[in-house]
This record gives structure tokens, sequence and C-alpha cells, in this order.
């Protein structure tokens, strides 16, 4: 398994502001990801945080909104960029570990954003 | 792109009662995850299937995965006051060689009313 912290746990920003969300695992990992949750939704994939290259993001998501940065195998951000309201939500960071047909995902406590 | 269909969508049950939530899908996995999530905290992980037929138990927790790999349901027996949160099923994609990526059902909500 894995032990995930992230930083901060919540926060309250004004629009228009950027933040930077701090994840650190207890293990070197390779794959690591950032989800999405919106309040009574599932998790949404926004991003697979690549070490020495550039994020994978997936449909929706662009890096000038979500820059990530993954400097070592047990350290990753992610900032939410320009925010607005609509950006509210839990970010949830997560690392898959295993083999290939036998991963096992865990996930951070995640940060509440609350966007005024 | 990949969906699964996951019910209930929510649960109201009684303590000491039995729940079966289960999830679907049109296509195949080779892994079915489930997870807990209480307010406030990341999804936990309960169980991890791997094989088509696999049943497994975590204590009051049982989950199996379909035969045909399209589905996968979680039991948990005797349900107590501290069940209540949010379950959710997990698939992981693997496509690309190595893009891998977890696709989740909607969740289904469990209040148990002590």
């Amino acid at each position: 398994s894995a032990v995930i912290s992230q930083k901060p746990s919540r926060d309250i920003c004004q629009r228009g502001t950027s933040l930077t969300i701090q994840c650190q695992v207890d293990s070197q990992v390779t794959m690591m990801f950032w989800y999405r949750q919106q309040p009574g939704q599932s998790l949404t994939l926004i991003a697979t945080a690549n070490q020495g290259s550039e994020a994978t993001y997936e449909s929706g998501f662009v890096i000038d909104k979500f820059p990530i940065s993954r400097p070592n195998l047990t350290f990753s951000t992610l900032t939410v960029s320009n925010m607005s309201p609509e950006d509210s939500s839990i970010y949830l960071c997560s690392v898959a570990i295993g083999l290939a047909n036998s991963y096992e995902q865990y996930f951070g406590p995640g940060t509440r954003l609350t966007v005024t | 792109g990949q969906q699964l269909n996951q019910s209930p969508q929510s649960m109201f049950i009684q303590e000491g009662e039995d729940v079966s939530m289960n999830c679907t899908s049109s296509s195949i996995f080779n892994t079915w995850l489930w997870y807990k999530q209480d307010p406030g905290e990341g999804p936990v992980l309960l169980i991890a299937l791997y094989k088509a037929g696999e049943l497994t138990s975590n204590g009051r927790l049982t989950a199996q995965f379909g035969i045909t790999r399209k589905d996968s349901f979680l039991n948990i027996s005797a349900s107590i006051p501290s069940d209540v949160g949010i379950y959710f099923c997990a698939g992981p994609k693997i496509s690309g060689g190595s893009n891998y990526k977890l696709t989740f059902g909607k969740g289904t909500l469990l209040t148990v009313n002590p």
C-alpha cells in the first residue's frame, strides 16, 4: 500500500487567484494522478503526473489551467490557476502500485477548495 | 469511453441488515476495485479483484468478480452505523502500452439507521 499526504487539506480562495496543492507519498511510485471530485459527484481524472516529462491531461483539462509538477517519484504539485467558483471541488492525489493487470490505486485525503 | 454503471444510487437500511450493490460495464475489465469514501476524506480501497469468478472477503465485506468480466458486486453483512458512506466501484483501462486510467462508477450512498 501507500500513504499519501496532501497540503493544504482545505482552503478558501478568491476568484482570479491560484492555489498550489502538494502531494507527498511515503514510497517511490511511477504512476501518480490528480483527480477532481465536484460536490456530490464521482471522481474525474484531471491528469497523469509523469516524472521527468509533461503531465498527460484528460479531455477537458489543460495545462494552463492545471499546471502539474512531478520533480521526483514521491512528490507532485497541482496548481489550480485563475480560479472561479466552478473550481470549487475536492482535489485528490492518487498513486497506482503493482503490476499490469494487478494494480491497486490509493488516494490521498483530498484538498477541499472553495472559491468565492 | 468506458462506462461503469453502479446501482443502486442510494440505500437506506436498518442497522444489522445486509447490503448489496453492483457495477456493470459494456467492456471487459481485468481488475475491479471497490472503495469507500467517508465525508471529507479520500476514497479508501476496500477490496481488489483480479480474476473472473474471484470471491474475496474483507471482514464483513465480500466482493465478486463476475464470470463475464463485465460486472462485480459488493456485499456488506450485518451493517453497522460506521458503514455509512459512499461506495465506488472502479476498473482500470490500460491502453497504448502503459496508458493506465481508472474509471469510476457514480457511487452508492449508504445510510444506516441505528
